[in-house]
C-alpha cells in the first residue's frame, strides 16, 4: 500500500532534549516536506527536499534540522526543543519534483514541557 | 511569511446545500491546491490548479484558479455528511515552497 509513515505518532518531551521524528515513503517520490499545524495558523512549511542531499528552508525553519540521505526517508530533528515547538507535525511526499501533489502522513503530535 | 486569507473560517450548512469558500493572497501564485483534512488525519489533495482561469471538477467539487492569480475558489454541490472536515487552500509561487490557508471548517447537518 502506498503510504507516508511517521514515527512516533505522539511524543511528550522536555525542553532541550534532542529528538528525531522519522518520515518514510514507499512511493519512490522525489519531493518530501515537513509542516507544522497550529490552531488558527493552518499548515506552515518547515523544510523541503527535492531529492537526496538536496534540502531547503520553508517558511518556519528556525529550531529544526532535516537530512535526506536516502530517497525514502526524511527525518525531522529538533536539537534543543522548546515549548513553542509544541505542535502537530506532518510529513508529505510528492512524485512531482515541484511537489504539487503531496501525500501527507498521519501526523505526529509533539508536546514540549 | 506569506499569508493566505481563507474564508469563511467555519460553515454550518444543511445536507443538500451547496458550499462556497475562497482563498486570497497578496502575491501571485503559479499553482493553487485544495485539501481536505478529516479529524486525526493528514490533509488529502482534492484538486490541483495550474493555470490562471482554470476551472477543474472532481465529482461534486469544483475549483477555479482566479484570473489575477491571487485567488482561488472551491465549490461543493449537494453537500453530504461525509463532506464534514477542514478544507485548506494552498499556493505555490517561486521555487518549491508551499503556503497554506488557515482552513474552513465545514459542518453538515443531516
Amino acid at each position: 500500500e502506498a503510504q507516508v509513515t511517521q514515527n512516533p505518532r505522539y511524543l511528550i518531551t522536555v525542553t532541550g532534549k534532542k529528538l528525531t521524528v522519522t518520515c518514510s515513503q514507499n512511493m519512490n517520490h522525489e519531493y518530501m516536506s515537513w509542516y507544522r499545524q497550529d490552531p488558527g495558523l493552518g499548515l506552515r512549511q518547515i523544510y523541503y527536499s527535492m531529492n537526496v542531499e538536496v534540502t531547503d528552508k520553508g517558511d518556519v525553519p528556525e529550531g529544526y534540522k532535516v537530512s535526506r540521505k536516502e530517497k525514502r526517508n526524511f527525518p525531522l530533528i529538533l536539537e534543543s526543543p522548546s515549548p513553542n515547538q509544541t505542535s502537530l507535525y506532518f510529513c508529505a511526499s510528492s512524485l512531482s519534483i515541484g511537489g504539487e501533489t503531496q501525500y501527507f502522513g498521519p501526523g505526529t503530535r509533539l508536546l514540549v514541557l | 511569511g506569506q499569508q493566505l486569507n481563507q474564508s469563511p473560517q467555519s460553515m454550518f450548512i444543511q445536507e443538500g446545500e451547496d458550499v462556497s469558500m475562497n482563498c486570497t493572497s497578496s502575491s501571485i501564485f503559479n499553482t493553487w491546491l485544495w485539501y481536505k483534512q478529516d479529524p486525526g488525519e493528514g490533509p488529502v489533495l482534492l484538486i490541483a490548479l495550474y493555470k490562471a482561469g482554470e476551472l477543474t471538477s472532481n465529482g461534486r467539487l469544483t475549483a477555479q484558479f482566479g484570473i489575477t492569480r491571487k485567488d482561488s475558489f472551491l465549490n461543493i454541490s449537494a453537500s453530504i455528511p461525509s463532506d464534514v472536515g477542514i478544507y485548506f487552500c494552498a499556493g505555490q509561487y517561486t521555487g518549491n515552497q508551499f503556503y497554506f490557508g488557515t482552513g474552513t471548517s465545514l459542518t453538515v447537518i443531516p
